[in-house]
């Protein structure tokens, strides 16, 4: 199957900082890149969905001046927490796609915010 | 809008005993339905996925699920479960074809334990 690589796999941060989180498509060309988040001991819930070359389109209750999504190439999708606060501590998966496939998983980000 | 619920947050079998993990779901569109394994700490492994083929689905590692439209169901079954089976175990939904494929509604997760 096709392979996504998500660094860093964990990182800790002070709260009031910045924290990027990469996925990358490392065999195909991923038209369409997915965020989720999850929380302790619950489901993954969809954050946004991020087309190479447009603007990323947020779920509703997702705030898109805090978690920055970028896909400017069609192997990579960055996602930034801006300002982190410990409420922002989760598990973040990001998943890849091209047209008409299914998604892969990346190996997910766990974010600790002290 | 779709949903999916997964019946028993947690679910405990003896090693070699029969697997069975609910899933029922809700989609005014024609579903494409996925299992997933998710180990601690780990991204998520696809089991099985249904795309409107075949009705029973066999996966990875023995699994298997069967699509029944007029329960709209797709519980995922093992004959007999291993140790190495204990994980966490999600349930989802996709819109079919084109750029919404992919985008994924998930369960609520079941944990299976599995004992000696």
């Amino acid at each position: 199957g096709a392979v996504v690589s998500q660094h860093p796999s964990w990182v800790i941060c002070k709260s009031g900082t910045s924290v990027k989180i990469e996925c990358r498509s490392l065999d195909f060309q991923a038209t369409t890149m997915f965020w989720y988040r999850q929380f302790p001991k619950q489901s993954l819930m969809l954050m946004a969905t991020s087309n190479e070359g447009s603007k990323a389109t947020y779920e509703q209750g997702v705030e898109k001046d805090k978690f920055l999504i970028n896909h400017a190439s069609l192997t990579l999708s960055t996602l930034t927490v801006t300002s982190a606060h410990p409420e922002d501590s989760s598990f973040y998966i990001c998943s890849a796609k091209a047209y008409s496939t299914e998604a892969f998983f990346g190996q997910g980000t766990r974010l600790t915010v002290v | 809008a779709q949903s999916v619920t997964q019946l028993g947050s947690h679910v405990s079998v003896s090693e070699g005993a029969l697997v069975l993990l609910r899933c029922n779901y809700s989609s005014s569109v024609p579903p494409y339905l996925f299992w997933y394994v998710q180990y601690p700490n780990q991204g998520l492994q696809l089991l099985l996925k249904y795309t409107s083929a075949a009705t029973l689905v066999k996966g990875i590692n023995g699994f298997e699920a069967e699509f029944k439209k007029s329960e709209t169901s797709f519980h995922l079954t093992k004959p007999s479960a291993h140790m190495s089976d204990a994980a966490e175990y999600f349930c989802a939904v996709s819109d079919s074809g084109g750029t919404s494929y992919g985008k994924l509604t998930f369960g609520q997760g079941t944990i299976l334990t599995v004992h000696p």
